[in-house]
């Protein structure tokens, strides 16, 4: 594993409610990435930050922020679930290296199911 | 826009059978294309990086390929635990985002 743990592993909410998902490295990698995976749509891209405190949207960020206060955790919030939101969440990181190139690793995932 | 397209959905082989899934992608400026494995209730798992066209990487049972428009990953006698959806990814020179294809799903029969 690439020390990344994601929390909590599984959750059910209700339409309405702001929701938390946390991603956790011990990697000490610069970069973090919340993906979100959908049948017929693949990994799309919802936030990502290449530093503490610095961020930038995906394809994918409409109802959804992120906070990175410290470099090993990455905080993707649902301000006010919807049932389109319902989806498994990815947190990935990558490290910065010589030409920059290196690939992104990937925790395990949560699912999240809006009722 | 970047954008990569995985073909076929699904495929299912018999053990030993040999095959070949197709990545084909639209990058402005490859920065690297990406292979991943992804077993059920799991997260990706990445396999190869390729960066320039006419490179191959190999690992076990699989060899990735590259050209400037697709990328193959050749599955040679594959077996059941060879079982998985595959991912490809590019990343362009327009930033730090990464374009993921929806995956092909491959199924080994014993």
């Amino acid at each position: 594993d690439a020390g990344i743990t994601q929390s909590p592993r599984h959750k059910v909410t209700e339409t309405g409610t702001p929701v938390t998902l946390r991603c956790h490295q011990t990697e000490n990698h610069r970069y973090m990435y919340w993906y979100r995976q959908d049948p017929g749509h693949g990994l799309r891209l919802i936030h990502y930050s290449y530093g503490v405190k610095d961020t930038d949207k995906g394809e994918v960020s409409d109802g959804y922020s992120v906070s990175r206060s410290k470099t090993e955790d990455f905080l993707l919030t649902l301000e006010s679930a919807t049932s389109s939101q319902t989806s498994v969440y990815f947190c990935a990181i990558r490290g910065a290296q010589t030409g920059d190139n290196s690939p992104l690793h990937f925790g395990n995932g949560t699912r999240l199911t809006v009722t | 826009e970047d954008q990569v397209t995985q073909s076929p959905e699904a495929l299912r082989l018999q053990e030993g059978e040999s095959s070949s899934l197709n990545c084909s992608y639209t990058v402005s400026g490859l920065r690297g294309l990406f292979w991943y494995r992804q077993d059920p209730g799991k997260g990706p798992e990445f396999l190869f990086t390729l960066y320039s066209a006419g490179e191959e990487k190999e690992k076990e049972r699989l060899k990735a390929t590259l050209t400037k428009k697709e990328s193959f990953l050749h599955i040679t006698a594959p077996k059941p635990e060879d079982s998985a959806t595959y991912l490809c990814a590019v990343r362009g020179n327009t930033g730090n985002q990464f374009y993921f294809g929806t995956g092909t799903s491959l199924t080994v029969i014993p």
